[in-house]
């Protein structure tokens, strides 16, 4: 079955540094999500991203974020200064569809110290 | 905004039926799913279920609906210590025709023999 790929499965960052979270989707997909899980909280949605722009965000979003399909294949996440409450494990998802099955990669721990 | 609740723990013995539940407060739902993850992957899509239906049944899984009081559950008959895992509820509604999932906590699904 196809899969979602993530890199790097862990990443230790400095507070104040950035961060480049990778993400491949699945080859014929349209949409592209970020989500996001701190230790014992819910799975909070960040962003999705269709037709190479932001389709939606949550609060969570903010300037600090960016995201990006570099090459029409990789979709990164970008954290321009961390703090220590970005740490959390980071899930990419994607489908084909608006309303098609997700699919998620195996996330990235990030640790912020 | 919208808003996905569930217990944290469930522990069955090996045989043993369990079931998980989930409660949710978007009444415009339209999809409900079960997401499992296992240590060190992604999140999987185990089933879902269309707001329109009160039951659903693949193999071992049963899905049950009460959509007057918002609540779902997942139940695993002969429940295996290969089910240990964290499952996630989540709805998504066709709100602004995104789809995007809202996640609970997850419940984590503790098997011994």
């Amino acid at each position: 079955e196809p899969e979602v790929t993530q890199t790097p499965s862990h990443q230790v960052t400095q507070m104040g540094q950035e961060v480049i979270l990778r993400c491949v989707p699945i080859s014929n997909h349209l949409y592209f999500y970020w989500y996001r899980q701190i230790l014992g909280q819910k799975v909070e949605f960040l962003v999705s991203f269709y037709n190479n722009e932001i389709s939606e965000k949550s609060e969570i979003f903010d300037d600090q974020f960016s995201v990006e399909r570099p090459d029409g294949s990789n979709f990164t996440l970008k954290i321009r200064s961390t703090k220590l409450e970005d740490s959390a494990m980071y899930f990419c998802a994607s489908r084909s569809g608006v309303n098609e099955k997700l699919f998620f990669g195996s996330g990235t721990q990030l640790s912020v110290l | 905004g919208e808003d996905v609740e569930q217990s944290l723990f469930l522990s069955v013995r090996e045989g043993d039926s369990s079931v998980i539940n989930c409660t949710y407060t978007d009444s415009s739902s339209t999809y409900l799913y079960w997401y499992k993850q296992e240590p060190g992957a992604g999140l999987q899509l185990l089933t879902y279920i269309f707001s329109n239906m009160d039951m659903k049944q693949d193999q071992r899984l049963t899905v049950l609906l009460n959509k007057k009081d918002k609540h779902l559950s997942l139940r695993i008959a002969d429940t295996q210590t290969g089910d240990s895992a964290i499952y996630f509820c989540a709805e998504s509604s066709a709100s602004g025709g995104s789809y995007i999932p809202t996640f609970g906590r997850g419940t984590s699904l503790i098997v011994h023999p």
